[in-house]
């Protein structure tokens, strides 16, 4: 069965320093999508970046970067330079494309950046 | 353009009552979702349509809940007759067909409290 696991509930980092986020993913599919959404306490879902099963490089959005090692079914996200303003909850998605787009969340991992 | 549109934004309800939330997605998607968010439960996937036809309503809590998709730019969920524990947050997104990340959008949501 698909699943997804974030195994932080909630992590600390200081401001400007970089922080990883851990997902870890089961499926028994080959064709898939996964994705992290940020969470602020306003409530409002923000997709922040997306990783194909068949992409060969990891995948780059700004300050973000997901550490896609498939091996190991683990997609990790990497901040770099925290901002007061990435404190938030964060949920690592999964959608396996051969399943009619079933999108999947992880329980998330709320972080807190320290001034 | 346009995002996700959710109504209400805010309900207050007494138990027993029937809920009604509305859901208008992205011109053009055809796979749309419903989420409930719970400080217990997390993000919960409770139905999701292709097409206007339900694909999966297994995450549906039970027979109280229902949804509809009338036509490709309207959804409702609806909950009848309410209790106290579906309080909670209702997310509705919409996506295309494909699992690439930058199409699978997510309204506002509507926040529920049952009394």
């Amino acid at each position: 069965a698909q699943k997804i696991t974030q195994t932080q509930p909630g992590m600390f980092v200081q401001e400007k320093e970089a922080v990883t986020l851990d997902c870890t993913y089961d499926t028994s599919d080959q064709s898939y999508g996964l994705f992290w959404y940020k969470q602020p306490s306003s409530g409002e879902m923000i997709f922040l970046i997306y990783q194909g099963s068949y992409d060969e490089q990891n995948a780059t959005e700004g300050r973000y970067s997901l550490n896609f090692q498939k091996a190991r079914k683990s997609a990790n996200l990497v901040i770099s330079a925290s901002q007061l303003g990435d404190s938030a909850m964060y949920f690592c998605a999964m959608r396996e494309a051969l399943k009619g787009g079933k999108l999947i969340f992880g329980q998330g991992t709320e972080l807190s950046v320290k001034p | 353009d346009a995002g996700v549109i959710q109504s209400p934004r805010h309900e207050v309800t007494e138990m027993g009552q029937e809920v009604t939330l509305r859901c208008k997605p992205i011109s053009g998607h055809d796979y749309l979702f419903w989420y409930r968010q719970t400080m217990m439960r997390g993000l919960e996937l409770l139905i999701y349509f292709n097409n206007n036809v339900p694909i999966d309503d297994s995450g549906m809590p039970e027979d109280r809940f229902s949804a509809k998709m009338p036509n490709a730019s309207f959804s409702t969920l609806k909950i009848q007759p309410s209790e106290p524990r579906d309080s909670a947050v209702y997310f509705c997104a919409s996506s295309f067909p494909d699992s690439s990340g930058n199409t699978i959008y997510f309204g506002e949501g509507s926040w529920l409290t049952v009394v």
